[in-house]
């Protein structure tokens, strides 16, 4: 009964390279999100996708981030041309919906993302 | 601005002790409010949640009282272990999109 996978848990990149962060969510469930979490920080939202669709990108950055979740595979978050403000630790929730009701979201172990 | 204040930043109570976070919200279109445990170097894991049409709930040692006129919340914790020692995040949802608080450090010492 896996839970939420992330990968890889720990990145290091240099400045202006390319970060790539996987999620797969917990098994029946559609609706992903993303949060940033910066050191002795609260989580901010950044983005929450369905299969195929952006529902909700406010809180992404409005340069060098994109976020998918294709039909098949996991959710992909991308930063081009990292820089060292974007370190921090990503993580990734999953819910069965997103009513109140349905809308539990349990999250991964989270990728710490190093910019050297 | 923030959207969800949370206090205290930090919190010492003495094992078996109750440890009580407080959390408040402006925006009344929040539909539902979990409070998440975090652990360093781990993933926040959901604690208890709460719909703003109750206004308790109690699951084991963990008890959320929620007081919809005044757009508070808080967490309480019971017979505190020093296993619950870890951050605690309210938080606030809207569509989907989670706001949380800024964090309380809660100690428990034996």
């Amino acid at each position: 009964n896996a839970g939420v996978m992330q990968n890889p848990r720990h990145l290091v990149r240099r400045r202006g390279q390319e970060a790539r962060l996987r999620c797969s969510p917990m098994k029946g469930h559609s609706h992903v999100y993303w949060y940033r979490q910066l050191p002795e920080e609260g989580l901010k939202f950044m983005v929450y996708l369905q299969k195929e669709n952006i529902i909700d990108e406010s809180g992404m950055p409005k340069e060098r981030f994109s976020a998918e979740f294709p039909k098949e595979g996991p959710s992909i978050l991308r930063i081009q041309q990292v820089v060292r403000g974007d370190s921090a630790a990503y993580f990734c929730a999953s819910s069965l919906a997103g009513g109140p009701d349905l809308a539990t979201q349990y999250f991964g172990p989270g990728t710490r993302l190093l910019v050297l | 601005q923030q959207q969800v204040k949370q206090s205290p930043q930090s919190l010492i109570v003495q094992k078996g002790g109750i440890s009580i976070i407080n959390c408040a919200y402006e925006n009344t279109a929040f539909d539902y409010f979990p409070w998440y445990q975090q652990f360093p170097g781990k993933g926040p894991a959901l604690l208890i949640a709460i719909r703003p049409d109750v206004s308790e709930k109690k699951e084991g040692r963990f008890t959320i009282s929620f007081n919809k006129s005044a757009k508070q919340f808080s967490l309480h914790i019971m017979d505190s272990q020093p296993g619950d020692s870890a951050t605690y995040f309210c938080a606030a949802n809207r569509g989907g999109k989670l706001q949380f608080g800024a964090g309380t450090q809660v100690v428990v010492t034996p």
